[in-house]
């Protein structure tokens, strides 16, 4: 069974540009999280969402949103990027919502210039 | 979710087992104890989960005291590729409200293998 894929895998942007990235779950899991990993900040939460709806949201500005489409595939958008925002992105897919294991993908790294 | 205690790193010889601690002592009854390890800018990786129990697949073992309080990582014969960040996490065997989906990662004990 293939994991889960996130894209693109690495992405540079500039300060005040949108980004959006995709994360594609292990096949027949419905619930898909967000976290945001920098080095000062560590590992962070920051959505989950399962049958399209948003379950949990983490402690981050409105600029980071997400949504999920009918195929369990989700995707993030940061908007109006900010230097701060450089770090890697890592999806995590599970079979349900708060179901206990979490399998997380690659992640996205992303550099904001 | 409890919240959980490390050492930042840890060393261990190749080939010999790696007994990685990790101190949960508010851990309520329906918390599980979860092992996830990172790699150099990989995704964490999915190790082991455990209730009461002792637990053992084919990647690791996990020693939870009889209390509960505390619990060992054991990586049988480490290797090299064993270099990592492990995570201990607790996590609401029923989670629901601000706890669904949600892994809280501490900082981990970083773990080199030595030759």
């Amino acid at each position: 069974k293939a994991g889960v894929t996130q894209t693109p895998r690495y992405l540079i942007k500039t300060r005040g540009q949108q980004v959006t990235l995709s994360c594609s779950p292990i096949s027949g899991h419905r619930s898909v999280s967000w976290y945001q990993q920098t080095p000062g900040q560590g590992l962070q939460f920051l959505f989950e969402y399962f049958s399209e709806t948003q379950r949990n949201k983490g402690n981050f500005p409105g600029r980071f949103s997400g949504r999920q489409f009918s195929n369990s595939r989700s995707e993030m958008n940061v908007s109006t990027l900010e230097l701060g925002d450089s770090a890697l992105y890592l999806c995590a897919s599970s079979l349900l919502s708060g179901e206990e294991t979490q399998y997380f993908g690659p992640g996205t790294r992303l550099l904001v210039l | 979710d409890a919240k959980t205690t490390q050492p930042p790193s840890m060393d261990c010889a190749e080939g010999r087992a790696a007994n990685l601690p990790c101190n949960h002592s508010t851990i309520s009854g329906n918390e599980y104890v979860y092992w996830y390890r990172q790699i150099h800018s990989q995704g964490p990786q999915y190790i082991i989960h455990g209730l009461k129990n002792n637990e053992t697949n084919e990647m690791a073992s996990l020693i939870i005291t009889e209390d509960r309080k505390s619990s060992t990582l054991i990586l049988p014969h480490a290797t090299l590729r064993d270099t990592a960040v492990y995570y201990c996490i607790v996590r609401d065997k029923d989670p629901g409200g601000t706890s669904y989906g949600k892994l809280t990662f501490g900082q981990g004990t970083i773990l080199t293998v030595h030759p």
